[in-house]
């Protein structure tokens, strides 16, 4: 079965260091998402892309994270610098981009600890 | 702003008890509808989705779930709870005008006491 792949699961970074999480959507599903999950809370979307453009990045924090979808395949988040409040769950999704199947489907996630 | 609510935070049941978790949204127009579940330590997984026809939905696990568009619900519902369905769950909402965006709500967490 076809699964979302992201990597690393685990990461330990201290704060002020860069750090990139990688994602390899469901192949042939054009649209990826970035979600951030905090501890008992909901996954909140970070940015939206449509082939290798951005859809939507409202909740993105411009000033240290980036995203990027060169080849319109797969995709990294990035944060620099990071800080503590930058740990969390993040989720990388792909679906396929129809109104009547937008149907997301998850990956394993990549937990963040910054100390 | 669009959002989704789920009421319930955290619910302590009984193995074989009915089951019955919130979720309302605010989106007037046209939205396909989600539940998803993550078990402890799992990713998120589907659990049903609506996206037309029928309001009453059927789901993987003997879950199920009804929209009833007069008041932006989307309940879940299992008529029998068993001690694997421990896990956190999540309504999600996706409105049409909103090129695929899916909003989730804060989850409501499930524990069954064996």
């Amino acid at each position: 079965e076809a699964e979302v792949a992201q990597s690393p699961r685990y990461k330990i970074t201290e704060k002020s260091q860069a750090v990139a999480f990688w994602c390899d959507p469901i192949s042939g599903h054009a649209t990826l998402y970035w979600y951030r999950q905090i501890l008992g809370q909901g996954p909140e979307l970070l940015v939206q892309f449509q082939d290798e453009s951005v859809v939507d990045d409202s909740q993105l924090p411009k000033d240290r994270f980036s995203a990027e979808r060169l080849k319109g395949v797969d995709s990294t988040l990035k944060i620099q610098p990071a800080e503590l409040g930058d740990s969390a769950m993040y989720l990388c999704a792909s679906s396929i981009p129809d109104r009547a199947n937008t149907e997301a489907f998850f990956g394993q996630g990549t937990r963040l600890t910054v100390v | 702003a669009q959002s989704v609510s789920q009421h319930n935070h955290h619910v302590i049941l009984s193995e074989a008890a009915s089951l019955e978790l919130g979720c309302n949204y605010s989106y007037g127009g046209t939205v396909n509808l989600f539940w998803y579940v993550q078990y402890p330590g799992q990713h998120l997984q589907l659990l049903l989705k609506y996206f037309s026809g029928d309001p009453l939905v059927k789901g993987i696990k003997g879950f199920e779930a009804e929209f009833i568009k007069s008041k932006f619900s989307f309940n879940l519902r299992k008529p029998s709870v068993q001690w694997s369905d421990t896990a956190e769950y999540f309504c999600a909402v996706n409105p049409y005008s909103s090129a695929s965006k899916i909003i989730f709500g804060s989850g409501t967490r499930l524990s069954i006491r064996p």
